[in-house]
């Protein structure tokens, strides 16, 4: 059964340093989105993406985040200058279309650490 | 603004056994969605069941059923004859009304099924 995928599982980062997060969606789905959950926290909404541009994006998701789909099959989020509140775990989510019926399927996360 | 609270941080029961998991949420919008995820172990976050809030009947699938209780903004899964493979943490989701794949979630119940 297709699945998303993300790489890596885990990654530990330095303060100040850029991170990219990637995340390959499922062949044909056309909506990408990115979520994070801190920990002890809630699972939150940070940016949808289709056709090669953001749909939305919430509060959390300032200047020092950006989302490409540079070759057609990844999907990334970049986190600029990393800072210790980015530690989280960070999930993507892809779907075929967006109606009612729909479901998102959801990739297993990367659990980043900023030290 | 929508919040999704489930007060059960984590729970356990028995093989073959039910258990309920609490959901309470909070919105102004009368048409919404409603959702529980499971996330097992390291694993991605897959959909459970989905209510639709301007249906009455309850949602089921196989061994999972919600309580639904729109006026109380209630929203209750139940799983019955529980298995070891029910094991994971358990997410409350509510989306608004063409404000697709855009969730709000719980904060999660660990779910600990015994052998």
């Amino acid at each position: 059964e297709p699945e998303v995928t993300q790489t890596p599982s885990h990654q530990v980062t330095q303060m100040g340093q850029e991170v990219i997060l990637r995340c390959v969606p499922i062949s044909n789905h056309l909506y990408f989105y990115w979520y994070r959950q801190i920990l002890g926290q809630k699972v939150e909404f940070l940016v949808s993406f289709y056709n090669n541009e953001i749909s939305e994006k919430s509060e959390i998701f300032d200047d020092q985040f950006s989302v490409e789909r540079p070759d057609g099959s990844n999907f990334t989020l970049k986190i600029r200058s990393t800072k210790l509140e980015d530690s989280a775990m960070y999930f993507c989510a892809s779907s075929p279309r967006e109606t009612v019926n729909t479901e998102a399927f959801f990739g297993q996360g990367t659990r980043l650490t900023v030290v | 603004a929508q919040t999704v609270t489930q007060s059960q941080p984590e729970m356990s029961v028995q093989e073959a056994e039910t258990v309920t998991l609490s959901c309470t949420y909070d919105t102004s919008e009368n048409n919404y969605y409603l959702f529980w995820y499971k996330q097992p172990p390291s694993r991605q976050m897959i959909l459970v069941i989905r209510q639709e809030a301007y249906k009455q009947q309850n949602a089921t699938e196989n061994r999972f059923s919600v309580n639904f209780q729109k006026a109380a903004k209630s929203f209750s899964l139940k799983i019955s004859d529980s298995q070891l493979g029910d094991t994971a943490m358990y997410f409350c989701a509510f989306m608004k009304h063409a404000d697709f794949n855009k969730f709000y979630f719980g904060s999660g119940t660990k779910l600990n099924v015994k052998p």
